[in-house]
């Protein structure tokens, strides 16, 4: 398995416009992670699924990013409008099973100006 | 609440041993972890152990738990510069509606120098 893979690798966009993040999890991996790391506030859990049903959102920042997972091999996060504090780089992380190791991929870097 | 901290910086010479440290607040975390984070990269998982546990060695690193202080430790023996990297230290909380929830410190930045 490739890992948990994470598209684009770099994102620069204007304020104001919509982003997508894309992550494929390893394949037969029940929990999906999107965790935000910035310097300010490190590393913190936005959101995370369980059989592709969002479990917890209690760490998405507002109501202008949201986060689906279709199908167990994908999911997004989307913020609309973007805004330059949402610069940072977002990683998304997936697990066999519940306390087992998450896999994280190699993050989104975005930049919003 | 949850909250675990870290010291942000630590710096050593090459060959010698290093020691980082972590403080954590939820008594019910199940699982500890130390998680390492080189240059552009995302995070891969060092070691972890199971909150019933004092201690766990893994050739070069050993992890100490003091369960009553809830403090968390990490030490690599022999440290190489391509030990240099950003360890974090994240928890697993009990709580109502999952317990697969991982809370990061902040990073300790380990410098290894020759």
């Amino acid at each position: 398995d490739a890992g948990v893979i994470q598209s684009p690798r770099h994102e620069v966009t204007e304020m104001g416009q919509e982003v997508t993040l894309r992550c494929k999890p390893i394949s037969g991996h029940d929990y999906l992670f999107w965790y935000r790391q910035t310097m300010m506030r490190g590393l913190e859990l936005l959101i995370y699924f369980n059989n592709n049903v969002p479990i917890d959102d209690s760490g998405m920042p507002e109501d202008r990013f949201s986060a689906k997972m279709p199908n167990a091999s994908f999911s997004t996060l989307k913020i609309q409008p973007s805004e330059p504090r949402d610069s940072a780089v977002y990683f998304c992380a997936s697990s066999l099973r519940e306390n087992t190791e998450a896999f994280f991929g190699q993050g989104t870097r975005l930049t919003v100006v | 609440g949850e909250d675990v901290e870290q010291s942000l910086f630590l710096s050593v010479r090459e060959g010698d041993s290093s020691v980082i440290n972590c403080t954590y607040t939820d008594s019910s975390s199940t699982y500890l972890y130390w998680y390492k984070q080189e240059p552009g990269a995302g995070l891969q998982l060092l070691t972890y152990i199971f909150s019933n546990m004092d201690m766990k060695q893994d050739q070069r690193l050993t992890v100490l738990l003091n369960k009553k202080d809830k403090h968390l430790s990490l030490r690599i023996a022999d440290t190489q510069t391509g030990d240099s990297a950003i360890y974090f230290c994240a928890e697993t909380p009990m709580f109502s509606g999952g317990y697969n929830k991982l809370i990061f410190g902040a990073g300790t930045r380990l410098a290894v120098h020759p």
